[in-house]
């Protein structure tokens, strides 16, 4: 049961461009979502956040765009550089009865080409 | 800028021995999980802990599997029996919310069973 799905396993792209990440997600008791970025033998390291009643925020190079009645969210990095070149992982949260439990997508490895 | 710490990096045991993997939180942090990546997979959760207690846990975190916060900052997860198929990288987190927030992870610590 995917939850949250990353439908491309990777992407690749120039150096200055506009790099597009995609989320979809099944569960419309998610109510936070969750952008991650993780280098090999490294852990995830959060990027950016939106809560869901907000359908974007911006952060330097990074916005995240929620599209809830789509069940569809985005990263945009620009412009892309190099060093942006990770796995990004998509991220959802749902209150439980103790805490929040969050559900990730199995990612895509972003390549930025110089 | 406070983060989480895991020990060891790297561990390597035999079939049917027992590992204890220790996480350091963020001090003021008051919800903690223990998430694993198996090689080229996903992100899994296995078990969320609020209160000195388990709040949550997955399919994966069977009763080979157990968590302490035995002193009030160490966070721990012991597989009693390991097992091949229990060689992966092992992540701690912790987040101060339990609402909306951010998860925040430690670099991990690879198990590797033989």
């Amino acid at each position: 049961d995917q939850q949250v799905k990353q439908n491309s396993p990777s992407l690749s792209v120039q150096e200055g461009r506009i790099s597009i990440l995609n989320c979809d997600y099944t569960n419309s008791m998610f109510d936070y979502f969750l952008w991650y970025k993780k280098y090999p033998a490294e852990g995830p390291t959060f990027l950016i956040s939106i809560s869901s009643i907000k359908d974007k925020n911006e952060d330097g190079r990074f916005t995240v765009f929620l599209n809830k009645s789509a069940k569809h969210l985005s990263l945009h990095i620009v412009p892309s550089q190099p060093g942006d070149s990770a796995v990004y992982f998509c991220a959802a949260s749902v209150l439980g009865n103790y805490g929040q439990n969050f559900v990730f997508g199995p990612g895509t490895r972003l390549s930025v080409l110089p | 800028e406070p983060e989480v710490t895991q020990t060891p990096s790297h561990q390597v045991t035999q079939m049917g021995q027992e590992v204890i993997l220790r996480c350091v939180p963020i001090s003021n942090h008051l919800y903690f999980y223990w998430y694993r990546q198996i090689l080229g997979q996903k992100v899994e959760f296995l078990v969320s802990f609020y209160n000195n207690e388990i709040s949550e846990k997955s399919e994966i975190f069977d009763d080979q599997f157990s968590v302490e916060r035995p002193d009030g900052s160490n966070f721990t997860l012991k597989i009693r029996s390991t097992k091949l198929e229990d060689s992966a990288m092992y992540f701690c987190a912790s987040t101060l919310s339990g609402v909306a927030g951010e998860l925040f992870f430690g670099e991990g610590s690879r198990l590797t069973v033989l």
